[in-house]
């Protein structure tokens, strides 16, 4: 069982959008649209951004978008804000060979 | 709206069990929606998920933690709760319980966290 692939880091300047790529393998990211999309800020639990690929929680800001091509997903983010600049972490069902995968984490920096 | 609060020994010596509880809040631990999750941080790193369980008693564990992990659920309490045997100082990090709402497999719902060191 693999986590996934993320860039430790990306920047942006306010306004700016970004995006994070989180890379699976067939028997996660490609083989199902279970991908989910977390925002940590330091001290805090993870909060929920993204589910099911492209679907935003209740109250989530439509800045927020998922997609996902063969075993990349991806997260943009929209008209930076500085509130943004946080770790994101990426998640995938991975089957019954380990069930959950996560990303190592990458940390958004707002120039 | 379903809280989640974890509590236990923030202190736990090598080659002893990690114990920690979860209890629920605005909700009933018995919902056939609801799967009920354990996933650590250790300082400074990623998430890594430990395992979760359905209310039936079902659980799925992390199959690098497989054989020192069991999950259980008190539907009397409304809490589950996390067993983590014959720990090592790897253990340290911070725990957190949390919840899926249907098939979505996404945690959506997550407790503070609580920090365990192991430490002799």
């Amino acid at each position: 069982q693999s986590a996934l692939t993320q860039p430790a880091s990306v920047s942006g300047s306010p306004g700016q959008s970004i995006t994070i790529s989180c890379t699976g393998t067939s028997g996660d990211v490609a083989n199902y649209n279970l991908v989910s999309w977390y925002q940590q800020h330091p001290g805090k639990a993870p909060k929920l951004m993204i589910y099911e690929g492209s679907k935003r929680p209740s109250g989530v800001s439509n800045r927020f978008f998922g997609s996902k091509s063969g075993n990349t997903a991806s997260l943009t983010i929209s008209g930076l804000q500085a509130e943004d600049e946080a770790d994101y972490y990426c998640c995938s069902y991975a089957g019954s060979s380990g069930y959950v995968v996560f990303g190592g984490g990458t940390k958004l920096t707002v120039l | 709206q379903v809280q989640l609060q974890e509590s236990g020994p923030g202190l736990v010596k090598p080659s002893q069990t990690l114990s920690l509880t979860c209890t629920v809040s605005g909700g009933s631990i018995s919902n056939v929606d609801y799967y009920w999750s354990w996933i650590r941080q250790h300082p400074g790193k990623g998430l890594e998920w430990i395992g979760y369980i359905y209310y039936s008693g079902s659980t799925y564990y992390n199959p690098s933690l497989k054989s020192r992990v069991t999950i259980s659920v008190d539907t009397s309490k409304n809490q589950f709760s996390l067993n983590l045997s014959s720990v090592t100082a790897a253990d340290t990090a911070v725990y957190y319980c949390t919840l899926i709402v249907g098939a979505s497999n996404a945690f959506d719902i997550w407790g503070q966290g609580t920090m365990v060191t192991v430490s002799s």
